[in-house]
């Protein structure tokens, strides 16, 4: 089935630890978005890459770190976890070339740092 | 800067027709977008607005006044289904979206 998978799905994380978030999808869109979802708050935006091999930062980058290898995968690292950083993770993809903001979504990691 | 508001939560009762409202502020205007998102699952796309006036898909339509920074979407013969929280948002100077808070849209039998 075409889409987005995200990995874990839940996780309970002590606060210091790294932890690797993973991302893939399988339509060879182009651009590839995490963002963050809080209680009360819109989605936020961590990270995107608009093409393999390149990153930007989005609202909330701090903490926070990505690469694009390639196309399909786009992890995103937390060095050292934090009690801030719970929250629900979603992965996201796009085609530039039929509609840049049509965004598709993973189906989120719950994460939790104690 | 951009700012985005939406009613936080609104009812409505089965087959009745509801108007979810988003009022936005951005320094330039590349078309306003709404997601739906189901309680624990991920969000998914429904609409695009670029122009002004409604666009109607089925049983969802969406209506935007750029003049006013003003858009709302419309469901008609609502469906205890259409019970989700409904994400207005637009694209900043870099085209990534902006999002608003969402509506949480709860339906009556």
């Amino acid at each position: 089935i075409a889409g987005i998978t995200q990995a874990p799905t839940s996780q309970i994380l002590a606060a210091g630890r790294r932890m690797t978030l993973r991302c893939t999808q399988d339509m060879r869109h182009n651009a590839m978005y995490w963002y963050r979802q809080d209680l009360g708050l819109g989605l936020r935006l961590i990270h995107y890459s608009n093409t393999a091999g390149t990153t930007g930062k989005g609202e909330v980058p701090d903490g926070y770190s990505v690469s694009r290898a390639n196309t399909d995968d786009f992890p995103l690292t937390l060095a050292s976890a934090v009690p801030s950083q719970t929250s629900v993770y979603f992965c996201a993809s796009s085609d530039s070339n039929t509609g840049a903001n049509v965004l598709t979504f993973g189906a989120g990691s719950r994460l939790t740092v104690l | 800067g951009q700012n985005i508001d939406q009613p936080t939560e609104m009812t409505a009762t089965e087959g009745a027709i509801v108007q979810i409202n988003c009022t936005y502020q951005t320094s330039g205007f590349n078309g306003l977008f709404w997601y739906q998102q189901h309680a624990g699952e991920a969000p998914t796309f429904l609409s695009y607005n670029v122009l002004d006036g409604l666009e109607e898909k089925g049983r969802f339509s969406s209506f935007l006044s750029r003049s006013k920074g003003y858009s709302y979407l419309l469901l008609k013969e609502l469906q205890m289904k259409d019970s989700a929280s409904y994400l207005c948002a637009v694209p900043d100077s870099n085209y990534q979206l902006i999002w608003g808070a969402g509506t949480k849209l709860i339906i009556k039998p």
